[in-house]
């Protein structure tokens, strides 16, 4: 079965810090998506950033950034400059084939520290 | 655009009575979702429809859950009878179908207590 896993169940990181949440993913698709979600403890599921399996530079949205390697099979999520506002959890899923399904990783618990 | 709408936001009901669930996805997304999250089992889809037709119901977890989406605009997720193991939080999600450049939009998410 394909399974995603985020190995940081929690992180503490200072503000301003640059974070990355690990997350590498069990695959025998050729095509397929990646995406992380941010939930704070407001509860809504935000989305953040995609990536495209043959997507060829790695995707960016602000001071989210995501670190393909497809290789590796991992799609590590960088957060330059770290807020107060970034502590939540973060997921991180995989689109199988039309992307209509998402598979899901356990999440990462953020917590930036002032 | 108001984005998926879902009520009741909180729901406390005892066991065995019925609960409703409602979902209003954003107009134009062919695909509505059920989740349900809990801290031991995460996220689990619970069944997901395509332009109204229900296409894979298999995470919903017994008979007791039902979900119906009988026009374009709105879809429910019924559980009859409640258990005090069905508290969790469930959300409804749309796609539009057509690219996912921006995934899934979520509700806000229905925090469902059975006492």
């Amino acid at each position: 079965a394909q399974k995603i896993t985020q190995t940081q169940p929690g992180m503490f990181v200072q503000e301003k810090e640059a974070v990355t949440l690990d997350c590498t993913y069990d695959t025998s698709d050729q095509s397929y998506g990646l995406f992380w979600y941010k939930q704070p403890s407001s509860g809504e599921m935000i989305f953040l950033i995609y990536q495209g399996s043959y997507d060829e530079q790695n995707a960016t949205e602000g001071r989210y950034s995501l670190n393909f390697q497809k290789a590796r099979k991992s799609a590590n999520l960088v957060i330059s400059a770290s807020q107060l506002g970034d502590s939540a959890m973060y997921f991180c899923a995989k689109g199988t084939g039309s992307n209509y399904q998402l598979i899901w990783g356990a999440g990462t618990k953020l917590i930036i520290k002032p | 655009d108001a984005g998926v709408i879902q009520s009741p936001r909180h729901e406390v009901t005892e066991m065995g009575q019925e609960v409703t669930l409602r979902c209003k996805p954003i107009s134009g997304h062919d695909y509505l979702f059920w989740y349900r999250q809990t801290m031991m089992r995460g996220l689990e889809l619970l069944i997901y429809f395509n332009n109204n037709v229900p296409i894979d119901d298999s995470g919903m977890p017994e008979d007791r859950f039902s979900a119906k989406m009988p026009n374009a605009s709105f879809s429910t997720l019924k559980i009859q009878p409640s258990e005090p193991r069905d508290s969790a939080v469930y959300f409804c999600a749309s796609s539009p179908g057509t690219g996912f450049i921006r995934g899934y939009t979520f509700g806000s998410g229905t925090r469902l207590t059975v006492v």
